[in-house]
């Protein structure tokens, strides 16, 4: 079945440095790729998405990239803030079979942004 | 829209008491979700229902537990008998057929001891 793998499982910046996160899946017919944030305590809240018809979606100091061909895609955060700490997790939509539609998370990522 | 409702926000129990956990999904939404997370294992899915009926439940862990969904703006997860190794935040997440993303809930935070 569909596999999402997530690197890395932490990662510590410095506030005003970029941080990547780098998903790989392995169902070649997903079409459905988004990110979700997790502060300390809450709830998991989306916070961008890209489809597979797009190579790149930007929304302010956010951005994801998807690679097709290679089956991956990241997440770009520039010039982080302390308030982006979190866990940040990636998902592939399933494509087939009777879970059809689903969402296949990955492990998560623990990002610590250091003021 | 409230979003997804979840209750009780945290449970504290003590092992062999029986745990019912609660969710109101979206109203609208067709899909109900059921997930456990922890530091070991990330989320989990437990059970997830299309339309209220139960459609894969291959990741619940044992027959300890068990799920329902008698309406569409209700559904009970239940651990009878609760272990210590079922304490753990448990996430409602529902969406609609027309839409790919999920909405979670508050989360129940679950301890047995």
């Amino acid at each position: 079945g569909e596999n999402v793998e997530q690197h890395p499982s932490t990662l510590s910046v410095q506030e005003g440095d970029s941080a990547v996160i780098k998903c790989t899946y392995s169902d070649s017919a997903s079409n459905y790729f988004p990110w979700y944030k997790q502060e300390l305590g809450k709830r998991p809240q989306l916070i961008i998405d890209i489809r597979s018809n797009v190579g790149e979606k930007k929304d302010q100091r956010i951005a994801v990239t998807l690679n097709k061909t290679a089956k991956h895609f990241s997440l770009h955060i520039t010039e982080t803030q302390p308030e982006d700490s979190a866990v940040y997790f990636c998902a592939a939509r399933l494509s087939y079979g009777g879970s059809q539609g689903n969402l296949i998370f990955g492990k998560g990522t623990k990002l610590s942004v250091k003021p | 829209d409230a979003g997804v409702i979840q209750s009780p926000r945290h449970e504290v129990t003590e092992m062999g008491q029986e745990v019912t956990l609660r969710c109101k999904p979206i109203s609208g939404h067709d899909y109900l979700f059921w997930y456990r997370q922890t530091m070991m294992r990330g989320l989990e899915l437990l059970i997830y229902f299309n339309n209220n009926v139960p459609i894969d439940d291959s990741g619940m862990p044992e027959d300890r537990f068990s799920a329902k969904m008698p309406n569409a703006s209700f559904s009970t997860l239940k651990i009878q008998p609760s272990e210590p190794r079922d304490s753990a935040v448990y996430f409602c997440a529902s969406r609609s057929q027309g839409s790919y993303g999920y909405t979670f809930g508050s989360g129940t935070r679950l301890t047995v001891v």
